[in-house]
C-alpha cells in the first residue's frame, strides 16, 4: 500500500539546536513532496515543496528539505530553531492526479 | 493573500444528528477537497470534487457523507447521522491545479 512514513514521532530540541525530521515514502515513478506545519490551534499552512529540478528545496522560515530518490526520501532540516517553530510537521505526497497523504506528523517542542 | 473560510469554527453535535460543515474555496479554483484529522492522529484524506462530480473518495467516505457546492462559492461537507468517531477536525482545502492546495483552518467538530 502506498504510505508515508514519518519515524520521528516527538522531537524536543532547545533553541539553536539544528533539526531534521525524517520522511520516507513508498511510491514508485515521479512524486510531488510538500511538508506542511501546524502552529497550535490553526491550520496547515505549506513549508516547501518539491516538483522537479533541484532536489535542495528551500521554503519558509528557514527551511529546506532535501529530496533523494535513491532512499524515497524527504527530510526536512534547519540550521537553527526558535521557540515559534513549535508545531506539528506533517510530510505529504502527491502522485500525478492521485489525492495529497500525510504522514503521521512529527511533533516538535523547542524549549527556550 | 487569498484564503479558504471554513464555518463554524466549532460545532458540537449530539449523537445521531446532522451536521453540514461550510467552506468557501479560494474563487479561481477548480480542485476541492475534505480531510480530517482525529485528535492525536494523522491527517486523512476523505474526498475530492471536481467539475461537479466526485473525483475520488476514500473507505471513511461512506454513505453518511455527501458534498455539495451549492452556488458556486460554498462547498459543504454534510454528515448524515453522526457518531462519537466523527468527531475530529475536519479541513477543507481547494486548488488550482489539483497540486498545490491552500487549506482552511478547519472545523472542529464534537459529537457527543
Amino acid at each position: 500500500a502506498q504510505s508515508v512514513s514519518q519515524h520521528n514521532h516527538h522531537v524536543i530540541l532547545s533553541e539553536a539546536a539544528s533539526l531534521e525530521l525524517g520522511c520516507n515514502y513508498s511510491y514508485g515513478g515521479t512524486v510531488n513532496l510538500f511538508w506542511y506545519v501546524q502552529y497550535p490551534g490553526q491550520h496547515l499552512q505549506l513549508l516547501l515543496k518539491y516538483f522537479s529540478g533541484d532536489p535542495l528545496v528551500k521554503g519558509i522560515k528557514g527551511f529546506e528539505a532535501e529530496f533523494i530518490k535513491s532512499k524515497f526520501s524527504f527530510n526536512l532540516r534547519k540550521p537553527s530553531v526558535q521557540w515559534s517553530d513549535t508545531a506539528e510537521y506533517f510530510c505529504a505526497v502527491k502522485r500525478n492526479t492521485d489525492k495529497l497523504i500525510f504522514g503521521t506528523g512529527t511533533r516538535l517542542q523547542v524549549f527556550p | 493573500e487569498p484564503e479558504v473560510t471554513q464555518t463554524p469554527s466549532h460545532q458540537v453535535t449530539q449523537m445521531g444528528q446532522e451536521v453540514i460543515l461550510r467552506c468557501v474555496p479560494i474563487s479561481n479554483h477548480l480542485y476541492f477537497y475534505w480531510y480530517r484529522q482525529i485528535l492525536g492522529q494523522k491527517v486523512e484524506f476523505l474526498v475530492s470534487f471536481y467539475n461537479n462530480e466526485i473525483s475520488e473518495k476514500s473507505e471513511i467516505f461512506d454513505d453518511q457523507f455527501s458534498v455539495e457546492r451549492p452556488d458556486g462559492s460554498n462547498f459543504t461537507l454534510k454528515i448524515r447521522s453522526t457518531k462519537l468517531e466523527d468527531s475530529a477536525m475536519y479541513f477543507c482545502a481547494s486548488s488550482a491545479d489539483d497540486y498545490g492546495y491552500t487549506f482552511g483552518s478547519g472545523t472542529r467538530l464534537t459529537v457527543v
